[in-house]
């Protein structure tokens, strides 16, 4: 069965950063990309980017690059967003997904999904 | 950039009853490469379509698909309570991807 599980709720102040974590399992986790999905409060899904944890071939969507890096660690079949100066506006619920079912192809949908992590930013 | 544009924006059904859901793109979608997924509140989303029209793994056949170029649809059948939830659409046939605004089904 596949699995992603994600890091715990975070509760940060505006300009630290934040790395929040991904771990992939029951799966080849190098062998499929893995992207991150952004929905703020209230409202729809943002598709921010994705990474393939083979090679560390990342893509992001431009609202987001530049803004926040996607890494993974295929040793430990983890992916990760992280955030050098958070703003408050960063405050959202964050999904880790897997691109599939064919593995190795970024022209997929989101097949799994990981429960979420809420980040919450303020002074 | 593909703009979806999701109607209606609410649909309130009774169980047993049909809903269909519109998924229209700004231009034509490569491949037909345009999925829907299902938000229950509290949870995750989860794939219920790809490809316009192929059911994801689990998937029960009251979800349907249909539709190619820039008019899509999701067809529910025989509703039940648990299909309360928010529905999107997403086209990943072209950077970036995007997702439509989402419907929201109640069920009465």
């Amino acid at each position: 069965e596949v699995q992603l599980v994600q890091s715990g709720v975070e509760v940060k102040k505006p300009g630290e950063s934040l790395k929040i974590s991904c771990k992939g399992s029951g799966y080849s986790f190098s062998n499929y990309w893995i992207g991150w999905v952004r929905q703020m409060p209230g409202k729809g899904l943002e598709w921010m980017g994705i990474i393939y944890p083979g090679d560390s071939d990342t893509r992001y969507s431009p609202s987001f690059e530049g803004h926040v890096t996607i890494s993974a660690d295929k040793s430990i079949t983890t992916a990760y967003l992280q955030w050098s100066s958070l703003e408050a506006s960063d405050s959202a619920m964050y999904y880790c997904a897997r691109l599939g079912p064919r593995y190795g192809s970024t022209w997929e949908p989101f097949d799994s999904w990981g429960q979420g992590t809420l980040v919450t930013v303020s002074s | 950039e593909i703009l979806l544009t999701q109607s209606p924006g609410t649909l309130s059904l009774s169980p047993g009853e049909r809903a269909t859901l519109s998924c229209r793109a700004s231009q034509s979608v490569s491949n037909n490469y345009l999925a829907w997924y299902q938000q229950r509140p509290g949870q995750a989303p989860r794939l219920l379509i790809y490809g316009a029209s192929i059911r994801a793994t689990d998937i029960p056949d009251r979800f349907s698909g249909s539709g190619s170029g820039t008019d899509f649809t999701l067809t529910i059948s025989r509703l039940e309570p648990e299909d309360s939830a928010v529905y999107y659409c997403q086209q990943y046939g072209s950077s970036p991807r995007t997702f439509g605004q989402g419907t929201k089904l109640e069920i009465k």
